[in-house]
């Protein structure tokens, strides 16, 4: 079975540029949540997405958006993109409702120059 | 806001040596799981544990929640080079954030041979 597919690996952006970043949920996951990594704040919540719906939001400005598609598949969006956004994005996909346990892909390594 | 205080940040032991790793907040969480992390790549689930006062163990490692699902632990046995990695401890409140993982910061093992 596989497991959750992020797109791309690397991608290095100016300021100013915006950025898509692609998660594939394992196949039956319908629950895509997306976090942000970095060495001095950690890994933060962005948000969730859930039948196609925006379920849970972290503390982000506007600028970091996302969607799901009816497949499940998830992007992330960031725009005008600012050299702190330099970070591990990470996606996690869920079953479904309920305490059910949550697998990470292999992130997407963003630096912005 | 929830927050999870993981402790200690880091960890530089010797092989075939114990350690305890501690994750605790004033918050009730509806579960808790464990994450180990190598560089560059995606958190990868080590164990969840949901109920209060409940024991895990996966070979070498403990993972304990506490009564009041409050925090946590994990205990390493005779730790090995092969433990090395970051570990994170990741709490879910449950109801409708189920989606939503508020994460530790994480404790940086080092085991030497």
């Amino acid at each position: 079975k596989a497991g959750v597919t992020q797109t791309p690996r690397y991608l290095i952006k100016t300021r100013g540029q915006q950025v898509t970043l692609s998660c594939s949920p394992i196949s039956g996951h319908r629950s895509v949540s997306w976090y942000q990594q970095t060495p001095g704040q950690g890994l933060q919540f962005l948000f969730e997405y859930f039948s196609e719906t925006q379920r849970n939001k972290g503390n982000f400005p506007g600028r970091f958006s996302g969607r799901q598609f009816s497949n499940s598949r998830s992007e992330m969006n960031v725009s005008t993109l600012e050299l702190g956004d330099s970070a591990l994005y990470l996606c996690a996909s869920r079953r479904t409702g309920g305490n059910t346990e949550a697998f990470f892909g292999q992130g997407t390594r963003l630096t912005v120059v | 806001t929830q927050l999870l205080e993981q402790s200690p940040q880091f960890l530089s032991i010797q092989e075939g040596e114990n350690l305890t790793v501690y994750c605790n907040s004033s918050s009730v969480f509806s579960s808790l799981q464990w994450y180990r992390q190598e560089p560059g790549e995606g958190p990868v689930l080590l164990v969840t544990v949901v109920t209060g006062g409940e024991v895990k163990k996966l070979k070498r490692l403990t993972f304990q929640f506490g009564d009041a699902r409050k925090d946590s632990s994990l205990h390493i046995t005779a730790a090995q080079p092969g433990d090395t990695g970051l570990y994170l401890c990741a709490g879910n409140a449950g109801g409708t954030s189920y989606g939503k993982l508020t994460f530790g910061q994480g404790t940086i093992l080092t085991v030497h041979p």
